[in-house]
């Protein structure tokens, strides 16, 4: 089975100012890794995701994360944010194996609110 | 990317009435369509697997006679909640594989929120 951990429930910061998301999952097989993104009353929204080679991905809206193996984390970085980047962030994993069913397991979202 | 629509986007109902909500993927074809619920400033909360021809699989604790899923085409799923409880007032998340594409990346319909009174 497959856990994710968001470390932080809320993360507030000044617009422009950089901002650093934390997730770290576990696994016992190897996973695909998902970044999305909902906003008010809305449904999800993928940013990015990892599923293999570069280590660095970079997503949609000048977000990118980076898959460290080792540590297990797949944080989600972006170095100016806006306003408009004001939304509930989930850190999503699921198995990496094939078959029909590709269950993702969620993290429990991280509040990004920026402020003027 | 593929498009995943929900139907209704909000719903208000009576106590003790049945309540569908619809799943459709738009420009692709799905043998599987999750069903999640979220609570409020919760995560998603995986309820069951809509399998295309078949019964649904329902995680662990969730009802199977309080919500019916039936997944008739290979783009459309439907959950119904019967006999509605305002504590099934929630906001209900359906997804889609793209099974051309074997990524593992669900696409996400836009939610509908149910409250029952």
């Amino acid at each position: 089975a497959q856990s994710v951990t968001q470390l932080d429930s809320q993360v507030p910061v000044f617009e422009e100012a950089p901002v650093e998301l934390r997730c770290n999952y576990s696994s016992s097989v190897s996973v695909y890794l998902f970044w999305y993104v909902q906003y008010p009353n809305q449904g999800l929204q993928l940013l990015l995701k990892y599923l293999s080679g570069s280590t660095l991905v970079k997503g949609i809206n000048g977000f990118e994360a980076e898959f460290n193996k080792s540590q297990t984390s797949f944080h989600l970085r972006k170095p100016s944010v806006h306003i408009s980047d004001t939304a509930e962030y989930f850190c999503a994993v699921s198995r990496n194996s094939g078959g029909s069913n590709y269950k993702l397991t969620f993290g429990k979202g991280t509040l990004l609110t920026v402020n003027p | 990317g593929a498009v995943v629509s929900q139907h209704p986007s909000r719903v208000i109902c009576k106590s003790g009435t049945s309540v569908k909500i619809e799943c459709r993927s738009l420009d692709f074809q799905a043998t599987t369509m999750f069903w999640y619920r979220q609570f409020p400033k919760k995560s998603l909360m995986l309820m069951a697997t809509s399998n295309e021809g078949s019964k649904a699989t329902y995680e662990q604790g969730v009802e199977k006679d309080k919500f019916l899923i039936n997944h008739a085409s290979l783009t459309l799923s439907t959950l119904t909640v019967t006999s509605a409880h305002p504590e099934d007032s929630s906001f209900y998340i359906c997804s889609a594989r793209d099974q051309r594409a074997n990524t593992g990346e669900l696409f996400f319909g836009e939610g509908s929120r149910l409250t029952v009174l």
